[in-house]
């Protein structure tokens, strides 16, 4: 069936280093994969995206990696600093266009000054 | 101003009651989405919207009904709470041309059924 996952629940970082955070998907039919931040009290908010026409995609700070062959995506965040504690969830489109996401669960993010 | 606005914040509701859960956005966008978060299940779509026309249902629409009164608005009804609708609700829209299917999230709204 369709899942998106994620292979840590929670990760320890110290400020300054770089951060990876990893998630598994099973549809091969889904084109469109979005990374969102959710910082305790608030909604998620939208990071990064990547098409599945695309293996790599870099934003400030962050680079998001599409690995289609074994159906994984990371979130590589660098030089990590203490606001970037948060939880983190990749997203899939199922359906192409129709805007219906599936989420993962989430990886808590904990920086450590 | 935030684009995405829920009210109320928080609620306490008893079981039985009836509750409506309400979702303004000033993004002029023509979707609209319902999630509920639970700890350790992420987030699961109850119903989303693509026009004022158009209801479907998600992943978790039992025990739950909406209405979309207007492009803008977009409100989540519960029509007799129970005790495991207690969960941190979202809206999200999405539409915003040349940027694929990123949603943009409200605040939410803590629901407590007791």
């Amino acid at each position: 069936g369709e899942s998106v996952g994620l292979h840590l629940p929670t990760l320890s970082v110290q400020e300054g280093d770089n951060s990876i955070i990893n998630c598994a998907y099973s549809n091969s039919a889904s084109d469109y994969f979005i990374w969102y931040k959710q910082e305790s009290g608030k909604g998620p908010q939208f990071i990064i995206d990547i098409r599945s026409n695309m293996d790599k995609r870099q934003g400030q700070r962050v680079t998001v990696l599409l690995n289609k062959t074994v159906k994984h995506l990371s979130l590589q965040i660098a030089a990590t600093q203490p606001g970037d504690s948060a939880v983190y969830f990749c997203a899939e489109t199922v359906g192409g266009s129709q805007g219906n996401l599936i989420f993962g669960k989430g990886t808590k993010l904990s920086v450590k000054p | 101003d935030a684009d995405v606005t829920q009210t109320p914040r928080n609620r306490i509701t008893k079981t039985g009651k009836r509750i409506m859960l309400e979702c303004s956005q000033t993004k002029g966008h023509d979707r609209m989405y319902w999630y509920r978060q639970d700890p350790g299940l992420g987030l699961r779509l109850i119903y989303y919207s693509f026009d004022v026309k158009d209801i479907n249902k998600g992943e978790i629409s039992d025990g739950y009904s909406v209405s979309r009164q207007a492009q803008a608005k977009f409100s989540l009804s519960l029509e007799s709470a129970i005790p495991n609708q207690t969960a941190l609700y979202f809206c999200a829209t999405s539409g915003e041309q040349g940027v694929g299917e990123t949603q943009y999230f409200g605040p939410g709204t803590r629901l407590l059924v007791l």
